[in-house]
């Protein structure tokens, strides 16, 4: 059973351009978690999504930021107009239900030049 | 919302040492678990531990809910084991969203 599977693992944005990460759960988790990780920082939770559902976005930045979770196919997180403070490290975890352990990916290192 | 503190903040071992690393947390939980981020970047599961104890190899962990804490012990400490570990809770019961201390960085010297 492969684990979470993220992808680009490193991507490098000038100011301005638009960032997609990708995130595919394990397999039969229906439950995806976005986190992000700040340099020397701990990981800070943005949002958490099922099938076609955003169920908690309380950690979103409110402008740029959006995720999506389609019905067939991976979990997306975009960001749109990148900035420099957007630099950082974007963890995707899944679970199969809810109050269960979550799974983390290996991260997808965000550079915005 | 919940506070999680980790401590030490830095360890700095030589090889073969034991070592115990702390989460304390401010609120119930239902659920802990801890992570070991090695120094490539990524976030290795551990443990899920809402109470007891639980073993794994030379790693075992200890979550004392009633008291709002969790312990980490390393033994025979390898290289390896080196980089940052990282308790993380549920920020309220029952909810997704997994609230992480700031961790404790781990160095272990041959």
């Amino acid at each position: 059973n492969a684990g979470v599977m993220q992808n680009p693992r490193h991507l490098v944005r000038r100011r301005g351009q638009e960032a997609r990460l990708r995130c595919s759960p394990m397999k039969g988790h229906s439950h995806v978690y976005w986190y992000r990780q700040l340099p020397e920082e701990g990981l800070k939770f943005m949002v958490y999504l099922q099938k076609e559902n955003i169920i908690d976005e309380s950690g979103m930045p409110k402008e740029r930021f959006s995720a999506e979770f389609p019905k067939e196919g991976p979990s997306i997180l975009r960001i749109q107009q990148v900035v420099r403070g957007d630099s950082a490290a974007y963890f995707c975890a899944s679970s199969p239900t809810t109050d269960y352990e979550q799974y983390f990916g290996p991260g997808t290192r965000l550079t915005v030049t | 919302g919940i506070q999680v503190e980790q401590s030490p903040p830095d360890l700095i071992l030589q090889e073969g040492a034991n070592s115990t690393l702390r989460c304390n947390f401010s609120d119930s939980v239902n659920n802990l678990q801890w992570f070991h981020q090695n120094p490539w970047g990524q976030l290795i599961n551990l443990f899920y531990i809402p109470s007891g104890t639980k073993q794994n190899g030379r790693l075992s962990a200890t979550t004392v809910a009633t008291e709002r804490y969790s312990l980490l012990y390393i033994s025979s400490s390898q290289t390896t084991d080196s980089g940052v570990y990282f308790c993380a809770v549920p920020i309220i019961q029952g909810a997704q969203k997994l609230v992480f201390g700031q961790g404790t960085r781990l160095t272990i010297n041959p």
